[in-house]
């Protein structure tokens, strides 16, 4: 069974910019999460996404922005980029029903804005 | 708001000592608790989780935690470290009525094993 796979695993941007990164969630998973991990704030819930609606957001500007497709796949845009920006972005995906079924955490995207 | 406390970002222990990494959670009402592990440059990967149900739960790779609701503390122990223990480790709790997809992180805790 093919884990959750992120793309691409590693992007450089410039401030101003704007970026898409990609999630493919584990095979009739339904549910997919987005996380920011940084070494200072730690890792902080963006959204989350259950059959191509948002379930749930974080305490993130409006320039983080996602969307689901009817296959589950999933992809966040931020806009307007900030050094404050990078981070590693971590996605996670589950059934999404109950709160007991396991969440798998992709290997994540590693954005630097310079 | 629920929220988790890790105490100590940094843990080094001895090759074959007792592994204890502390959490503790703020709570009106028993949460969902789980334990994460993360390897370098690698994404999350779930160790144990305590859903209402044992208050002692084990886990993956020897590791175990105790539900203490009267110390609202979920610690994570293993007796015996392996050098392939070393990685950072985090506590997260899901809000009342939420899911696995809306977890809530502690800051982490890097565990080092030394030879």
């Amino acid at each position: 069974k093919a884990g959750v796979t992120q793309t691409p695993r590693y992007l450089i941007k410039t401030r101003g910019q704007q970026v898409t990164l990609s999630c493919s969630p584990i095979s009739g998973h339904r549910s997919v999460s987005w996380y920011q991990q940084t070494p200072g704030q730690g890792l902080q819930f963006l959204f989350e996404y259950f059959s191509e609606t948002q379930r749930n957001k974080g305490n993130f500007p409006g320039r983080f922005s996602g969307r689901q497709f009817s296959n589950s796949r999933s992809e966040m845009n931020v806009s307007t980029l900030e050094l404050g920006d990078s981070a590693l972005y971590l996605c996670a995906s589950s059934s999404g029903q109950g709160a007991v079924t396991e969440a798998f955490f992709g290997q994540g995207t590693r954005l630097t804005v310079v | 708001a629920q929220s988790v406390t890790q105490l100590g970002s940094h843990v080094s222990v001895s090759e074959g000592a007792l592994v204890l990494l502390r959490c503790n959670y703020s709570s009106s009402v028993p949460p969902y608790l789980f334990w994460y592990v993360q390897y370098p440059n690698q994404g999350l990967q779930l160790l144990l989780k305590y859903t209402s149900a044992a208050t002692l739960v084990k886990g993956i790779n020897g590791f175990e935690a105790e539900f203490k609701k009267s110390e609202t503390s979920f610690h994570l122990t293993k007796p015996s470290a392996h050098m392939s223990d070393a990685a950072e480790y985090f506590c997260a709790v899901t809000p009342y009525g939420g899911s696995q997809g809306n977890l809530i992180f502690g800051k982490g805790t890097k565990l080092s094993v030394k030879p």
